[in-house]
């Protein structure tokens, strides 16, 4: 049972327009929520994360939205530049308030910038 | 910093052997994350520990996988005897506990394949 979900495997989107990564989440004890961005034979990097508490945080080009009703998370970049082609994976944990637990990833969604 | 760090980076053992994938975590911090990444389940959690002490192994897959901490420096991830299936990348992480929201950072991963 996938508590995160991230339903387009992939996502082509032309530089300088804007890029939307969907997530989606189900289990309703997740309070805190991460984007990670990984390159081919390198280990997740972090991006930005968003708190429930919040409904939306911004990062320069990045920007996560929060909807706790429907359970939904986006990234939006913009402008959308060739180095942000990578796979991007959504990440939840219950441990945002002061505990530790680990995370809980989708599958990723592998976002390709078209010059 | 030197960031997390793995070794090896790549394993080619044959079925039956002992495994062993070495982390060592960025200097202060006080938990370390071991995940898994297959095509098929995307990235697990396998284990995590907090100050050198494992706190939650329900994701470890089997007896045959053991992971300790010895130090605040170092974690080892043992897999005996090895299986085909467990061929993937295994990764480790590391964070700092904070007050809200935590950040993991993650090795650049072991990529293990078992003939």
């Amino acid at each position: 049972d996938q508590q995160v979900k991230q339903n387009s495997p992939s996502l082509s989107v032309q530089e300088g327009r804007i890029s939307i990564l969907n997530c989606d989440y189900t289990n309703s004890m997740f309070d805190y929520f991460l984007w990670y961005k990984k390159y081919p034979a390198e280990g997740p990097t972090f991006l930005i994360s968003i708190s429930s508490i919040k409904d939306k945080n911004e990062d320069g080009r990045f920007t996560v939205f929060l909807n706790k009703s429907a359970k939904h998370l986006s990234l939006h970049i913009v402008p959308s530049q060739p180095g942000d082609s990578a796979v991007y994976f959504c990440a939840a944990s219950e441990g945002a308030g002061g505990g530790a637990d680990g995370l809980t990833f989708g599958k990723g969604t592998h976002l390709i910038i078209q010059p | 910093d030197a960031g997390v760090i793995q070794s090896p980076r790549h394993e080619v053992t044959e079925m039956g052997q002992e495994v062993t994938l070495r982390c060592k975590p960025i200097s202060g911090h006080d938990y370390l994350f071991w995940y898994r990444q297959t095509m098929m389940r995307g990235l697990e959690l396998l284990i995590y520990f907090n100050n050198n002490v494992p706190i939650d192994d329900s994701g470890m897959p089997e007896d045959r996988f053991s992971a300790k901490m010895p130090n605040a420096s170092f974690s080892t991830l043992k897999i005996q005897p090895s299986e085909p299936r467990d061929s993937a990348v295994y990764f480790c992480a590391s964070s700092l506990r904070r007050f809200r929201g935590q950040i993991q950072y993650f090795g650049p991963g072991t990529r293990l394949l078992v003939l």
